[in-house]
C-alpha cells in the first residue's frame, strides 16, 4: 500500500532532550515536506527537501533539523526541544521535484508534547 | 512571510444546503493553488491542483475556481451532506521556490 508513515504517533517528552521523529514514505517520492499545525494557524512548513542531499527552510525551521540520505526517508530532529514545539506534526512527500503541479500525501501525525 | 487567508474561518449549514468557501493568495509569482480535505483525527487529502486563470476542477459535488489575476479560488459544495464536514484548506505555491503556504483553513459542520 503507497503510503507515508511517521513515527512515533504521540510523544510526550521534556525540555531540552533530543528527539527525532520518523518519516518514510515507499512511493518513490522526490519531494518531502514537514508541517506543523497549531490551532488557529493552519498548516506551516517546517523544512522540505527536493530530493536526497537537498533540503531548505520553510517559514518555521528554528528548533529543528532534518536530513535526506536516502529518497524514503526524512527525519525531523529535534534537538533540545522547548514547550512551544508542543503541536501536532506532518510529514508529507510529492512525485515531482516540487509540489507545484503535484498533490502532497500526508502521514498520519505526530502529536508532540513538551513539558 | 506571504499570507494566505481562508474566509469564514467556520461555517453551519444545513444537509442539503449548498456553501462555498474563498481562499485568497498573493495575486503576483503565482504557480499553484492546492485544496485539501481534512477530517478530524485524520491526514489532510488532495482534492484539486489548479494552475491556470480560469481553470474549474469538479469532484462529485464539490468544484473550485481559480482566478490568479486577483488572487483568489472559491471552493464549491452542491448539495451538502454530513460527510462532508471538515476543515478545508487551500495551498499556495509561488515560482523561484518549493515552498508551500497554508491558509488557516475552513471548518465545515453539516447538520443532518
Amino acid at each position: 500500500e503507497a503510503q507515508v508513515t511517521q513515527n512515533p504517533r504521540y510523544l510526550i517528552t521534556v525540555t531540552g532532550k533530543k528527539l527525532t521523529v520518523t518519516c518514510s514514505q515507499n512511493m518513490n517520492h522526490e519531494y518531502m515536506s514537514w508541517y506543523r499545525q497549531d490551532p488557529g494557524l493552519g498548516l506551516r512548513q517546517i523544512y522540505y527537501s527536493m530530493n536526497v542531499e537537498v533540503t531548505d527552510k520553510g517559514d518555521v525551521p528554528e528548533g529543528y533539523k532534518v536530513s535526506r540520505k536516502e529518497k524514503r526517508n526524512f527525519p525531523l530532529i529535534l534537538e533540545s526541544p522547548s514547550p512551544n514545539q508542543t503541536s501536532l506534526y506532518f510529514c508529507a512527500s510529492s512525485p515531482g521535484g516540487g509540489a507545484g503541479f503535484n498533490e502532497q500525501f500526508f502521514g498520519p501525525g505526530t502529536r508532540l508534547t513538551v513539558l | 512571510i506571504l499570507n494566505v487567508e481562508q474566509s469564514p474561518q467556520s461555517l453551519h449549514v444545513q444537509e442539503g444546503d449548498s456553501t462555498n468557501f474563498t481562499c485568497s493568495f498573493p495575486s503576483s509569482n503565482f504557480y499553484a493553488l492546492h485544496w485539501y480535505r481534512w477530517e478530524t483525527a485524520k491526514s489532510p487529502e488532495a482534492l484539486f491542483v489548479m494552475t491556470l486563470n480560469g481553470d474549474e476542477k469538479k469532484k462529485g459535488r464539490i468544484s473550485a475556481t481559480l482566478n490568479t489575476k486577483e488572487g483568489y479560488s472559491y471552493l464549491y459544495i452542491k448539495g451538502s451532506q454530513p460527510e462532508d464536514s471538515a476543515t478545508y484548506l487551500c495551498a499556495f505555491e509561488g515560482t523561484g521556490g518549493f515552498k508551500t503556504i497554508f491558509g488557516a483553513g475552513t471548518r465545515l459542520f453539516v447538520k443532518a
